[in-house]
């Protein structure tokens, strides 16, 4: 059973940069053609995508956070991280991480950790 | 405001039926297979169905997806205590280039 579970900071400065990772235990990050994924969710609000990486390294951003995110990963540590700099209130949010799915016949996530709450206040 | 259009609340009675819709364009439900995820309160979302009308191993069969055009449906039957959540539509959108979501439906199981 593959699991994910995210670690990071709580509370993050306005203007600093919100670090997270994202461990896969019970599988390895380099098998199969998953993308390890980023997602967020606004207090109260529904969800929102944020990137995604494969294994080789090769990324995928939501265009509208692209400039300010930047997701990488460790096979070493069977890890993925996520960077988002210049951060404001409206980055608080819970964040998860999770194991995608791309095929032609579509897209879907089907492993989810259990989120990181990030508040952003000074 | 969510690239995916979902009821923001519905409620049915033990052992009824519910559907929530999910609305979209072209560039995602109209051309890209829909999944729908559950997330309990305090919860992460779990993915409930995926590639339309396709149940998860080990998902209850009480719930079925289907879609039409670039509109898209979750139906629970027998529904019970425990489907009290939030659901949320998804489909990868051609023009944006990504994964969206819709804003999530709260049922309510009366």
């Amino acid at each position: 059973q593959v699991q994910l579970q995210e670690s990071g900071p709580g509370l993050v400065k306005p203007s600093q940069t919100l670090s997270l990772t994202c461990t896969v235990s019970g599988g390895s990050i380099t098998s199969g053609d998953y993308y390890w994924s980023w997602i967020r969710q606004h207090p109260g609000k529904g969800l929102e995508w944020i990137g995604y990486i494969y294994y080789t390294g090769r990324t995928f951003y939501n265009a509208s956070l692209k400039s300010l995110v930047t997701i990488s990963v460790d096979t070493s540590k069977n890890q993925f991280s996520l960077k988002l700099s210049s951060v404001t209130a409206a980055d608080t949010a819970l964040y998860y991480c999770a194991r995608g799915i791309v095929a032609v016949a579509g897209h879907y996530f089907d492993y989810w950790g259990q989120g990181n709450l990030v508040t952003v206040s000074s | 405001q969510s690239v995916l259009t979902q009821p923001p609340s519905v409620s049915e009675a033990p052992r009824q039926r519910v559907t929530i819709s999910c609305s979209g364009s072209s560039s995602n439900i109209g051309n890209n297979a829909v999944n729908w995820y559950q997330q309990v309160p305090g919860k992460a979302p779990k993915l409930l169905i995926y590639y339309d009308d396709m149940l998860p191993s080990g998902a209850s069969d009480r719930f079925s997806g289907s879609k039409s055009g670039t509109s898209a449906s979750l139906a629970i039957s027998g529904l019970q205590s425990e489907d009290e959540a939030d659901y949320y539509c998804a489909a990868w959108d051609d023009s944006l280039n990504g994964p969206v979501f819709g804003g999530g439906t709260k049922l309510t199981v009366l």
